[in-house]
């Protein structure tokens, strides 16, 4: 089965500073998806930013960038001039592609980010 | 275009009664997915839906049912309520079940009392 693992609860940074949220998965696939979703106190689950694991080159969205290393199994965030309203919970998803496709979005526990004004 | 619309926002309920969300997917989406949200459990997977047929269930108990309709919008049903059913209620939708990503509703709060 996947897991996926977000080991840092809670996060805080300065505004205007950059920070690195971290994410593990395990799984016996060789292609997948990875996504990082962001969850504001309104509860909509936003997509930040997506990778799929065929692709070497590292997502890029405007501040948002990812650092994927397919052997490790490591899928980090990496949040540039961070923003007041970038405080929210941040999840990491892992979901298979191929064949099965849409099959579901397995989440790891989540990051809460604080932006320090 | 008009997001992923989960109805009502609020919900709640006693022990034993059943309860019925609505997901309407994106235009033009025809997979629809339930995420159950908790403090305690996370995020999981309830069960996905395409073309009126459900492609995938999560480890719940037979009380979580669903149904997918045929303009694609889709309902869930918890029957005999328990405490533990409290939770967000989240709905995803993708254009198709081998198409990523899944674009998510504000989700429904639903309170068990």
């Amino acid at each position: 089965a996947q897991t996926v693992t977000q080991s840092q609860p809670e996060m805080s940074v300065q505004e205007a500073e950059t920070v690195t949220l971290s994410c593990t998965y395990d799984t016996s696939e060789s292609d997948y998806y990875l996504f990082w979703y962001k969850q504001p106190p309104s509860r909509q689950m936003i997509l930040v930013i997506r990778q799929e694991a065929y692709k070497q080159q590292n997502a890029t969205e405007n501040r948002f960038s990812v650092n994927f290393q397919k052997a490790a199994k490591s899928f980090s965030l990496k949040i540039s001039d961070s923003q007041l309203g970038d405080a929210a919970m941040y999840f990491c998803a892992y979901s298979p592609s191929g064949e099965r496709g849409n099959e579901k979005l397995t989440f790891g526990t989540g990051t809460r980010l604080t932006i320090i004004p | 275009k008009a997001g992923v619309t989960q109805t009502p926002r609020y919900l709640i309920k006693t022990r034993g009664q059943q309860v019925t969300l609505s997901c309407s997917p994106i235009s033009g989406h025809r997979s629809v997915s339930w995420y159950q949200q908790t403090p305690g459990q996370g995020l999981q997977f309830l069960f996905e839906y395409f073309s009126e047929t459900q492609r995938n269930k999560g480890n719940f108990p037979g009380r979580f049912s669903g149904r997918q309709f045929s303009n694609s919008r889709s309902e869930m049903n918890v029957s005999t309520l328990e405490l533990g059913d409290s939770a967000l209620y989240l709905c995803a939708s993708s254009l198709g079940p081998r198409v990523q990503p899944q674009h998510f509703g504000d989700g429904t709060r639903l309170s068990i009392l």
